[in-house]
């Protein structure tokens, strides 16, 4: 399972564009790169999944340059309600054959006024 | 939209009580899964489950631990002789396939054990 290094803490302000980085050297072929979103005593939620170049949804764009060993998740315009951890997770679909997620300790972003 | 539904919120048992936490999937999704959190510490996985059995288990999923599906909706997860340091936050997770699809988390149970 490819491992991830990810920053501890990012601070923001509302409005703001925030982009948070993902190394994981290791990658294999298969692999794909999914982010959750966990609020305080709240489940993860899924937030998106791409496996080269960009994937966009409503709520983040996903940035995978050529060579699959980083990743940026980007959140545009942030607001206080985006204060969370961020996690970004490596694997055969977000996990093994079975699906298991394996967590990290994410980047815990904090969204100031 | 569909959500996964757990109770209790909150459970709190003596040490070396057994507890079950319940669970209700997402209603066509066909993996099940249940992940546990300490306190300050990262989600860990516990357990997968499809076609009405384990798929895959870690190393915290020993003897102490069971999970079940007594019908078509609730998959449960069962702590038998509970420790202190089973004391977490225990999430139960479902997804339709495991290949490319995300998996929904429920709200989580707090279990504290005294």
């Amino acid at each position: 399972l490819a491992k991830t290094t990810q920053p501890i803490s990012m601070d923001s302000y509302e409005g703001q564009e925030v982009n948070i980085t993902c190394s994981h050297n290791n990658i294999a072929t298969n692999d794909y790169i999914t982010w959750y979103q966990q609020f305080p005593s709240q489940g993860p939620r899924f937030i998106i999944q791409g496996y080269k170049t960009k994937v966009t949804n409503e709520v983040a764009s996903l940035f995978i340059p050529a060579d699959r060993k980083s990743s940026t998740l980007s959140l545009p315009r942030v607001s206080l309600s985006d204060t969370a951890v961020y996690y970004c997770l490596v694997g055969n679909a977000g996990g093994t054959s079975y699906g298991k997620l394996t967590f990290g300790q994410g980047t815990i972003l904090t969204v100031h006024p | 939209e569909p959500e996964v539904t757990q109770t209790p919120s909150h459970q709190v048992t003596q040490m070396g009580q057994e507890v079950i936490l319940r669970c209700v999937p997402i209603s066509n999704h066909l993996y099940f899964y249940w992940y546990r959190q300490i306190l300050g510490q990262k989600v860990e996985f516990l357990v997968s489950f499809y076609n009405n059995e384990i798929s895959e288990k870690s190393e915290i999923f020993d003897d102490q631990f069971s999970v079940e599906r007594p019908d078509g909706s609730n998959f449960t997860l069962k702590i038998r002789s509970t420790k202190l340091e089973d004391s977490a936050m225990y999430f139960c997770a479902s997804s339709v396939g495991t290949s490319g699809n995300e998996q929904f988390f429920g709200p989580g149970t707090r279990l504290t054990v005294l």
